[in-house]
């Protein structure tokens, strides 16, 4: 069974900031199938990132995805007051969907 | 444009049915494009994969809700519906419809209904 760990559990910063958030893999798997949500308060989850780096329709060119193998990163490079929710990882395997616990980013 | 939208009871019984249903509008559910699937968020466990269905059949559930899942497609009324059989208590979470787009080799959840709530309580 695949784990998915994101870290850190909650990331406070400040608007304009650089936000750097962390999913990690249990085993090896193809970047082609890890994939990031964003998740206001009262919202369903948007996909932001699918294939690890490419950013879904309509998402900002100030989020990025990065990453290979077990270590993956979503980068948000200028915070904007929109940004501040929940970010869940996901990965498809094995006929399965696993998402990771979330990161919290909020206002400092 | 797409859109989806859950309806079922809030409320159901431990060791009865939950059963759900997701309607589709702005687009058909027989396209051959997207999957359909359902996921659930509760406090304890955060996001969990239900399982998913294509519109001509083949669905699949996550193995960890040990055979309790049926999702269907009616393609006669665009939707597609969720039974999780013989509930408890840790069943209780809102309950999302998704559909599932591939991008270009995987599938991802692009399209997300609003969630319902279903609370498991006698």
């Amino acid at each position: 069974e695949i784990v998915l760990t994101q870290s850190p559990g909650t990331l406070s910063l400040s608007p304009g900031q650089r936000a750097t958030l962390s999913c990690r893999v249990s085993q090896s798997v193809s970047s082609d199938s890890l994939a990031w949500y964003q998740q206001k308060p009262g919202q369903a989850p948007r996909l932001l990132i699918y294939g690890a780096s490419s950013r879904a329709t309509g998402i900002p060119d100030r989020f990025s995805g990065s990453g290979s193998g077990t270590d993956f990163t979503l980068t948000i490079s200028r915070l904007e007051p929109e940004d501040f929710a929940v970010y869940y990882c996901q990965q498809y395997g094995s006929s399965l969907y696993t998402f990771g616990q979330g990161t919290k980013l909020e206002i400092k | 444009q797409f859109q989806l939208q859950e309806s079922g009871p809030g409320l159901v019984k431990p060791s009865e049915t939950l059963s759900l249903t997701c309607s589709a509008s702005g687009g058909s559910i027989t396209s051959s494009t997207f999957y359909w699937g359902w996921i659930r968020q509760s406090p304890g466990k955060g996001l969990e994969w239900i399982g998913s269905t294509y519109y001509s059949g083949n669905a699949f559930s996550n193995p960890s809700l040990k055979g309790r899942v049926t999702i269907s497609v009616d393609m006669s009324r665009n939707n597609f519906s969720l039974k999780l059989s013989s509930v408890t208590a840790s069943d209780t979470a809102v309950y999302y419809c998704v559909r599932i787009g591939r991008y270009p080799l995987y599938y991802y959840m692009d399209l997300w209904g609003k969630g319902t709530s279903v609370t498991v309580s006698s």
